[in-house]
């Protein structure tokens, strides 16, 4: 089983309210991603997870929380949502915490924050 | 911050012609170049990947890599309309923290 799952697939949210993202994996990798995605950008990478270890992006470090209770999940958590989080959040997975590997993606999750 | 730029930004290809996509990257620490590919509605998937410079072929896709100028091309032979879909390259480079970085993608749509 290759499939990383996403949790919503849509998400409407507040201004102002907390928003929280759910990724899961089964083929037991090690490095769990973060992607946000708009239209015509390119997934801008959010943080990472190796392991236990959490690696936040320096540009996006206080915009973002992220949980990994155990080798399957992960979280993505926003405080207080802005307009500006309205985007695709993809979830990928891999082997090691290499950059010759490659990523597993899951379908995204839609967030719309009004 | 490492830059990946992906040309063109849209492409139509008549089914059965050749679709070629390019894609550079800023970083001359990079090492690792993929090419995914997304379906509409779907979650991207890798389609190729390419370490060394030179040529790599599957099926109808080839990929070339020109390390010296940080350059990665894709190209599909015998285009079909199921090839429709959105192109991301995606280049890895060894920081000690390593991570991925992927381009805006061509958007190739083949028109039966």
């Amino acid at each position: 089983d290759t499939t990383v799952k996403q949790n919503p697939r849509y998400k409407l949210a507040r201004v102002g309210k907390p928003v929280n993202l759910i990724c899961s994996q089964t083929m037991n990798h090690d490095t769990m991603y973060w992607y946000q995605k708009k239209p015509n950008q390119a997934p801008k990478l959010l943080l990472f997870y190796y392991d236990k270890i959490l690696n936040r992006e320096a540009d996006t470090f206080e915009k973002f929380q992220s949980s990994r209770p155990n080798n399957s999940f992960c979280s993505l958590y926003i405080g207080s949502a802005g307009l500006e989080y309205s985007a695709m959040y993809l979830c990928a997975s891999s082997r090691g915490q290499i950059s010759n590997e490659r990523l597993f993606f899951g379908h995204g999750t839609k967030l719309s924050v009004l | 911050q490492q830059k990946v730029q992906q040309s063109p930004e849209s492409l139509i290809v008549p089914e059965g012609g050749m679709a070629s996509l390019n894609c550079t990257s800023s970083d001359r620490n990079v090492d690792y170049f993929w090419w995914y590919r997304q379906h509409s509605g779907k979650s991207p998937k890798m389609l190729m990947s390419i370490f060394s410079n030179g040529e790599k072929e599957e099926g109808r896709f080839t990929v070339h890599l020109n390390k010296a100028s940080l350059h990665t091309s894709l190209h599909i032979r015998d285009s079909q309309p199921s090839d429709s879909a959105l192109y991301l390259c995606a280049a890895g480079a060894n920081y000690g923290n390593e991570k991925i970085t992927f381009g805006a993608g061509t958007k190739l749509t083949i028109k039966p």
